[in-house]
């Protein structure tokens, strides 16, 4: 098995600019969460879906950010417009219900 | 909603000392509870686990306790090496899950 994948690794973009995040779980996992991890906040969690269902999106920042999983298989993390403040390592993780999380490599967002 | 704390923050130790990492947890609920560790710049990854139902488990040098009625549980690293030096987090979930804030360890040749 792959392990869970996301692309990109590393992103730099402006201020104002729309940055997706992309997000493959592992198959048969039907969990999927996203976090943000920073120096200061730590890893935090932004919103989880179950079965392809947000379940929980209370970390979600602001209205600027914005997560879909269309299906079992792909999941995106959208921010517009991306701010400075929003530099961070964003990982992804899955699980089954009865198994650990598994964490993607992340992607390291930079906004310039 | 569950609330992890995590002590200490940083934590350095001789090599072949011991280090112990504390977590404690409120919701009684919480019945799974993974420790991950992160190297510099790699994801976390999982290096043990305990479920409720269970008091103690090792894996070779690694240890993790938990006491259910304290609300607390706890990882030991025994027989420490250089290549331990990480941030280690605790985790508590029913569901989703929670994680304390990471504990900096460093192992001293």
């Amino acid at each position: 098995d792959a392990g869970v994948i996301q692309s990109p690794r590393h992103e730099v973009t402006e201020m104002g600019q729309e940055v997706t995040l992309r997000c493959k779980p592992i198959s048969g996992h039907n969990s999927l969460f996203w976090y943000r991890q920073t120096m200061m906040r730590g890893l935090e969690l932004l919103i989880y879906f179950n079965n392809n269902v947000p379940i929980d999106d209370s970390g979600m920042p602001e209205d600027r950010f914005s997560a879909k999983m269309p299906n079992a298989s792909f999941s995106t993390l959208k921010i517009q417009p991306s701010e400075p403040r929003d530099s961070a390592v964003y990982f992804c993780a899955s699980r089954t219900d009865t198994d650990t999380q598994y964490f993607g490599p992340g992607t390291r967002l930079t906004v310039l | 909603g569950e609330n992890v704390e995590q002590h200490p923050s940083t934590l350095s130790v001789q090599e072949g000392d011991s280090a112990v990492i504390k977590c404690t947890y409120s919701d009684s609920a919480s019945n799974y509870f993974p420790w991950y560790k992160q190297e510099l710049g790699k994801r976390p990854q999982l290096i043990i686990d305990i479920r409720s139902n269970v008091g103690e488990k090792k894996d070779q040098r690694i240890a993790v306790t938990l006491n259910k009625t304290a609300k607390h549980f706890s990882l030991h690293i025994t027989e420490t090496q250089p290549e331990d030096s990480a941030v280690y987090f605790c985790a508590a979930s029913l569901y989703q899950f929670y994680f304390g804030t990471g504990t900096s360890l460093t192992v001293i040749p």
